[in-house]
């Protein structure tokens, strides 16, 4: 079956400008999550959702960041007034559930975005 | 909070060399570890997990055991091929606290020569 899906895979825009990265889970997870890959930063997570349950946001750097999920299924990250240093590869992630036993987070390819 | 320290590359071997890459962890639970893989130019692929002590993971010829008394989960390969050539991210999940998010180390870059 199809994995974890994202688009776009790059992109490209100028200070101060707003961006939206898309995420498309593996049919049938329950749980998303979005993390950041960076230079200075290593691998470091933003946000997680489960189900209809109130998303964990706890990782998100500044209220210029916000994601949603929408049905259950697809996630929208947004960036406003993108700043140089969110330049990054966003990377989505979904699993079958939260619990241990099923818990393997399956990765996306990524977004790679450059903030001019 | 939770943290996860792994050595720091880049790791360069010889094929068929053997390879060791260290992860020891902190965490206030009872955490599931895991190591995940990226090929040039792909995503991250999980590679193996184990979820209690003494529990090793395996797979494609990688091994990493769950040591609790010693909180590490070194990953080990007799024989390691130029395919083999990655970066590799150790990563814990602990389910003491309210999130369920995946801490990383920084990443280990091994490169296989011919």
């Amino acid at each position: 079956g199809a994995g974890v899906s994202q688009s776009p895979s790059n992109k490209v825009t100028e200070k101060g400008k707003d961006v939206e990265l898309r995420c498309d889970p593996i049919s049938g997870h329950t749980a998303l999550y979005w993390y950041r890959q960076s230079l200075g930063q290593g691998l470091e997570f933003l946000i997680y959702f489960q189900g209809n349950s109130a998303p964990d946001k706890s990782g998100l750097p500044s209220d210029r960041f916000s994601a949603e999920r929408t049905g259950g299924s697809v996630s929208t990250l947004t960036i406003q007034r993108t700043q140089q240093e969110d330049s990054a590869v966003y990377l989505c992630a979904s699993s079958q559930t939260s619990g241990r036993a099923a818990d393997t987070q399956y990765f996306g390819p990524g977004t790679r975005l450059t903030v001019l | 909070g939770d943290s996860v320290t792994q050595m720091e590359g880049p790791v360069t071997l010889s094929e068929e060399a053997f390879l060791t890459i260290n992860c020891t962890y902190t965490a206030t639970g009872y955490p599931s570890l895991f190591w995940y893989v990226q090929y040039p130019g792909e995503g991250l692929q999980l590679l193996l997990k184990a979820t209690k002590a003494d529990d090793k993971g395996s797979n494609k010829g990688f091994e990493a055991t769950y040591r609790k008394e010693t909180t590490s989960f070194h990953l080990e390969k007799g024989s390691v091929q130029v395919s083999d050539s990655a970066v590799y991210f150790c990563a814990l999940r602990d389910y003491g606290g309210a999130t369920n998010k995946l801490i990383f180390g920084t990443g280990t870059l091994l490169a296989v020569q011919p």
